[in-house]
């Protein structure tokens, strides 16, 4: 069956600092990835997904690529923000008859 | 505001008691998950229900049972609390494609 993989935080970082948060996948149909993002005080939120090999997700400044060689999808964003303080999950698609799985999820802190 | 409505918001209980946690999923989504999140267990999925029948069950506890009614609004009920059930509960809804929506949760603490 599919499983993910996914960092474990805390992850902390300075402002404007690269951050890459590690997602592995492997799945057995085809090789997709959501990220969600848990700001404080909130619920889960879609941030962005990713699609098959050289196919690249993007939303406020993230990106999720899938890497064929390593079965990954990891989240990446080029200057973080203290904004971007979150717990960011990632999983597998879901079609609405599956149970819906998440990674562990991995705890950013940027501090300014 | 992803449409995923739960209520209450917070709840304070002691240990023994029996709550109910009400969801109502986005309009027109026959879907309905529901999730536990503690500090020390992460998000752990509890139950599914789809179109009122149970689709899928996870880590969910004897002691906790959930339904989900014909205007798909669903419940989750929690007896016998014990002090490691405080935690924030979420539901959330699927419109059948591979979204999902979460609402923001229902905080319980256990006294």
């Amino acid at each position: 069956g599919d499983s993910v993989t996914q960092m474990e935080g805390p992850v902390t970082l300075s402002e404007e600092a690269f951050l890459t948060i590690n997602c592995t996948y492997t799945a057995t149909g085809y090789p997709s990835l959501f990220w969600y993002v848990q700001y404080p005080g909130e619920g889960l939120q879609l941030l962005l997904k990713a699609t098959k090999a050289d196919d690249k997700g993007s939303n406020k400044g993230f990106e999720a690529t899938y890497r064929k060689e390593t079965t990954s999808f990891h989240l990446e964003k080029g200057s973080v923000q203290v904004s971007d303080s979150a717990v960011y999950f990632c999983a597998p698609p879901n079609f609405g008859n599956e149970k819906l799985t998440f990674g562990t999820g991995t705890r950013l802190t940027i501090i300014p | 505001d992803s449409g995923v409505t739960q209520t209450p918001k917070h709840l304070i209980t002691a240990t023994g008691q029996r709550v109910t946690l009400r969801c109502s999923p986005r309009s027109g989504d026959l879907s309905v998950y529901w999730y536990q999140q503690s500090l020390d267990q992460g998000l752990q999925f509890l139950i599914q229900y789809y179109n009122g029948e149970e689709r899928a069950k996870g880590n969910i506890l004897e002691r906790f049972s959930a339904q989900q009614f014909p205007d798909l609004h669903s419940e989750l009920n929690l007896s016998s609390l014990e002090l490691g059930d405080s935690a924030l509960y979420f539901c959330a809804s699927n419109p059948g494609g591979n979204t999902i929506y979460f609402g923001e949760g229902s905080w319980l603490t256990v006294v």
